[in-house]
């Protein structure tokens, strides 16, 4: 089937403004897991979902940072008031559920902020 | 505290030769180790994984060796070619039974000359 697909696959925004980045799982897997990567960079884990619900929230940077699931799908990861040092590319990744190590990425959204 | 680091930034190869890119990891509860590569502008691509009660697992032309005496990992791609060019990225998951963050170093950059 499909792999993870993520939306905008780019984004520029100006400084201060809110955005929203889409991640759709792979059907089936129950664990979602969003992860930054600065230019240059390794990933830094931001937030993990089991189902709808996140049971770890602790990579989130600041509270302009949040994220939902819904209907154990699609991911939203919400910024708010972006600032440039959060210019980066945002990757999503799911696994089959929460016992199952093996993480398969999307393509990512390369945030720009000006 | 915990960290997964790599050994060399860049790697130059010369296409048909071996490549080896290693790793060193700090957590000691660590058990399940993951290779990725990642391409310019894509998310990563899952290579191939150890669990820490295998010293050594094959696939595809790649090979993962695991020393948990010196807490190293280390990544073995046979005949090179230039389509392995790519940025190699090793993780880790500390806790057993999946669920949690993956911890990654921060990557070497494999150039494949022809």
């Amino acid at each position: 089937g499909a792999g993870v697909s993520q939306s905008p696959s780019n984004k520029v925004t100006e400084k201060g403004k809110d955005v929203e980045l889409r991640c759709d799982p792979i059907s089936g897997h129950t664990a979602l897991y969003w992860y930054r990567q600065r230019l240059g960079q390794g990933l830094e884990f931001l937030i993990y979902f089991q189902g709808n619900s996140a049971p770890d929230k602790s990579g989130l940077p600041s509270d302009r940072f949040s994220a939902e699931r819904t209907g154990e799908s699609v991911s939203t990861l919400t910024i708010q008031r972006t600032q440039q040092e959060d210019s980066a590319v945002y990757l999503c990744a799911s696994s089959l559920d929460g016992n199952t190590d093996t993480q398969y990425f999307g393509p990512g959204t390369r945030l720009t902020v000006l | 505290g915990e960290s997964v680091g790599l050994h060399l930034p860049t790697l130059s190869v010369q296409e048909g030769d071996n490549s080896i890119i290693n790793c060193a990891y700090s957590n000691s509860a660590s058990d399940y180790f993951i290779w990725y590569k990642q391409e310019s502008g894509k998310g990563p691509q899952f290579i191939i994984d150890i669990r820490s009660n295998m010293d050594k697992r094959q696939g595809q032309r790649v090979t993962v060796l695991l020393n948990k005496t010196v807490k190293h990992l280390s990544l073995q791609i046979a005949a090179t070619q230039p389509g392995d060019s790519a940025v190699y990225f090793c993780a880790e998951n500390g806790v057993t039974g999946g669920g949690n963050k993956l911890t990654f170093g921060t990557g070497t950059q494999l150039k494949v000359e022809l």
